[in-house]
């Protein structure tokens, strides 16, 4: 069983289309991450989420917005794509153990975006 | 977070073992030692994390300086499969997301 998912693998699409992309996990976890990988091979976090709070990297546009539907799910909506938006998209997720035991992230196979 | 320095790229044989350094002079004291390795084409993998002791799992083992300054990873009998770009990175333990800096790209030489 894959421990985080994501759909779809690829994904192209035009400048000024909205799309989604959907990742679950069946780990039980309760935290949950979306990281940008851009051409540059840089890693990037966007967004934590858990069921008490969003963390959002401040650099994300507000064009990005993480929907989670149940706590297994944290999907990545994307308005008004552009260019710049092309990159490797991977989901994560995590488990807190205990406070001193600190957090495992989990990533998904990633979903390649291509603007054009 | 701290910021993490580690050298670009190393090479090693198959079936001896990789030494990768980390240098985290300004980590503070509730902040771990994470490693991650991301093969190509996929997502990153967690490989170990420690405090102040040294670790050991079945993937790895992590030797940190008693000042906590450095660390180094260790893959005992590394394989071709061991190529990937290793991360190291420094946090603390929190619900927020991890940053990633540049790795050491190993190859692993047949």
């Amino acid at each position: 069983d894959t421990a985080v998912s994501q759909t779809p693998k690829y994904l192209v699409t035009q400048m000024g289309n909205d799309k989604s992309i959907k990742c679950e996990q069946n780990l039980g976890h309760d935290t949950m991450y979306w990281y940008k990988q851009d051409s540059k091979k840089f890693l990037k976090i966007m967004f934590s989420y858990n069921n008490k709070e969003l963390i959002i990297n401040e650099t994300v546009p507000n064009r990005f917005s993480p929907k989670s539907p149940d706590k297994a799910h944290l999907n990545l909506h994307i308005n008004s794509l552009e260019l710049g938006d092309s990159a490797v998209y991977f989901c994560a997720s995590s488990q807190e153990k205990s406070p001193m035991r600190g957090y495992e992230q989990y990533f998904g196979p990633g979903t390649r975006l291509t603007v054009t | 977070d701290a910021k993490t320095t580690q050298p670009p790229s190393m090479d090693c044989a198959e079936g001896r073992a990789a030494n990768l350094p980390c240098n985290h002079s300004t980590i503070s004291g509730n902040e771990y030692v994470y490693w991650y390795r991301q093969i190509h084409s996929q997502g990153p993998q967690y490989i170990i994390h420690g405090l102040k002791n040294n670790e050991t799992n079945e993937m790895a083992s992590l030797i940190i300086t008693e000042d906590r300054k450095s660390s180094t990873l260790i893959l005992p009998h590394a394989t071709l499969r061991d190529t990937a770009v290793y991360y190291c990175i420094v946090k603390m333990v929190s619900a927020d997301g991890l940053t990633f800096g540049k790795g050491t790209h190993l190859i692993i030489q047949p």
